[in-house]
């Protein structure tokens, strides 16, 4: 049974960078695809991007010139980094399992503060 | 960018009675859409992928039709448990993609 967990500071200043790691459990994470959701307080579900164990990746349009997206084979991890954040970042972050375009398995999420 | 259209926004059923969620997308995504459950303090849940096709462990009281650029899901006989919120999301061009979401419908408890 695939488990994921996320880790990262619940607090990050404006202008600073968002660094987010997601460890995958009982599976190898060189084995699908994965992705990051967030969810601004009260909000709906907004799509940040995935990665590939190979490094292929896809970002939201949105988003798309302050994220980066990796995967760390030897830690069966994924990392998401956002850049120049701002309050509007402020959400809960999900890494997920993207399976044929659906997100199957999710993380129990982490909640991201920006403020100074 | 396919934008997704829930409707309602809340709907108030009495448990025991049936439910149906509607999703519409500004242009056609065949049937490449999935519905989620999030319960309060909750991650987001995969009910139904394909537009029809039940997640493992899903109670066949979900059931999901549609293709183009409208869907629905339906809940019957809804129970204590299923009072959530429920999304909509496409996943067409995949890959590449951009995957987005619809706004949401409240499933509340009349």
């Amino acid at each position: 049974q695939v488990q994921l967990q996320e880790s990262g500071p619940g607090l990050v200043k404006p202008s600073e960078t968002l660094s987010l790691t997601c460890a995958v459990s009982g599976g190898p994470v060189s084995s699908y695809y994965w992705s990051w959701v967030r969810q601004p307080p009260g909000g709906g579900l907004e799509w940040i991007g995935f990665v590939y164990y190979t490094g292929a990746s896809n970002y939201s349009p949105s988003l798309k010139s302050r994220v980066t997206m990796s995967v760390d084979t030897s830690k069966n991890q994924h990392s998401l980094t956002l850049t120049s954040v701002t309050a509007a970042d402020t959400a809960v972050y999900y890494c997920a399992r993207l399976t044929w375009g659906s997100f199957d398995i999710w993380g129990q999420g982490t909640g991201v503060i920006v403020s100074s | 960018e396919i934008v997704m259209t829930q409707s309602p926004v809340t709907l108030s059923v009495s448990p025991g009675e049936g439910a149906t969620l509607s999703c519409s997308a500004s242009q056609s995504i065949g049937t490449n859409l999935a519905w989620y459950q999030q319960k309060p303090g909750q991650a987001p849940r995969l009910l139904i992928y394909g537009a029809t096709n039940r997640a493992t462990g899903i109670a066949a009281r979900f059931s999901a039709s549609g293709s183009g650029t409208e869907f629905r899901l339906t809940i019957s006989g809804l129970q204590s448990e299923d009072f959530a919120l429920y999304y909509c999301q496409q996943y067409n061009n995949w890959p590449p993609a951009s995957y987005t979401f619809g706004q949401g419908t409240k499933v509340e408890i009349k």
